[in-house]
């Protein structure tokens, strides 16, 4: 049973235009939420983060936005690039679990196009 | 750079051929992971070490062990490989301090493809 969910695959923007990721999770003891980015043939890299005490912390281009009464956050790209395209993985920290524990989602991958 | 590098690239092994699979870090970070990720799926913790304390997550087939000698190096040992552990391994590290907040942020290598044949 899925923690943490990205129901959309693939995501397909204009170059200039917003990227929206969305991720759900059901564990309301998670208290920490990360976005990590990937390309081909490398490892996932931290992108940007969010407390469960805030609804929104912003980084440049990408803004990460939290509704734990929906159990939902979701990942703004202003304006997308071409670089940008790569698979978004979502991931969960749970509070009082094992450190390192993230819990990820199957990732959204993204293709910028020029 | 200080980096977390993962070897080899691609790993080939037979079915029931044990296998090790190598990571090494410069970041002299005090906590290492391996992950595995499957196609389409997503990553999943196997073990950690803090420090020397391994620690295995409770879904982890015997069949997958750690090994970490120093600081720098951790080992995954895949005891008897079947089909179904053909995956691609994630190793990670982070740095954590007792007491104090950790946001988590790991930094993975590039990741070891193994096919079992």
């Amino acid at each position: 049973d899925q923690q943490v969910k990205q129901n959309s695959p693939s995501l397909s923007v204009q170059e200039g235009r917003i990227s929206i990721l969305n991720c759900d999770y059901t564990n309301s003891m998670f208290d920490y939420f990360l976005w990590y980015k990937k390309y081909p043939a490398e490892g996932p890299t931290f992108l940007i983060s969010i407390s469960s005490i805030k609804d929104k912390n912003e980084d440049g281009r990408f803004t990460v936005f939290l509704n734990k009464s929906a159990k939902h956050l979701s990942l703004h790209i202003v304006p997308s690039q071409p670089g940008d395209s790569a698979v978004y993985f979502c991931a969960a920290r749970q509070y009082g679990g094992s450190q390192g524990n993230l819990i990820f989602g199957k990732g959204t991958k993204l293709s910028v196009k020029p | 750079d200080a980096m977390v590098i993962q070897n080899p690239r691609y790993q080939v092994t037979q079915f029931g051929k044990p296998v090790t699979l190598s990571c090494s870090q410069t970041l002299n970070h005090n906590v290492m992971y391996w992950y595995q990720q499957k196609s389409s799926q997503a990553p999943k913790l196997l073990f950690h070490y803090y420090d020397k304390d391994f620690n295995n997550e409770a879904d982890t087939p015997d069949n997958f062990q750690s090994r970490r000698p120093n600081t720098s190096f951790c080992f995954l040992d895949i005891r008897s490989p079947g089909l179904g552990d053909a995956a691609m391994y994630l190793c990670a590290t982070s740095s954590f301090q007792t007491g104090v907040s950790t946001n988590e942020k790991l930094f993975f290598g590039s990741g070891t493809q193994l096919s079992v044949l």
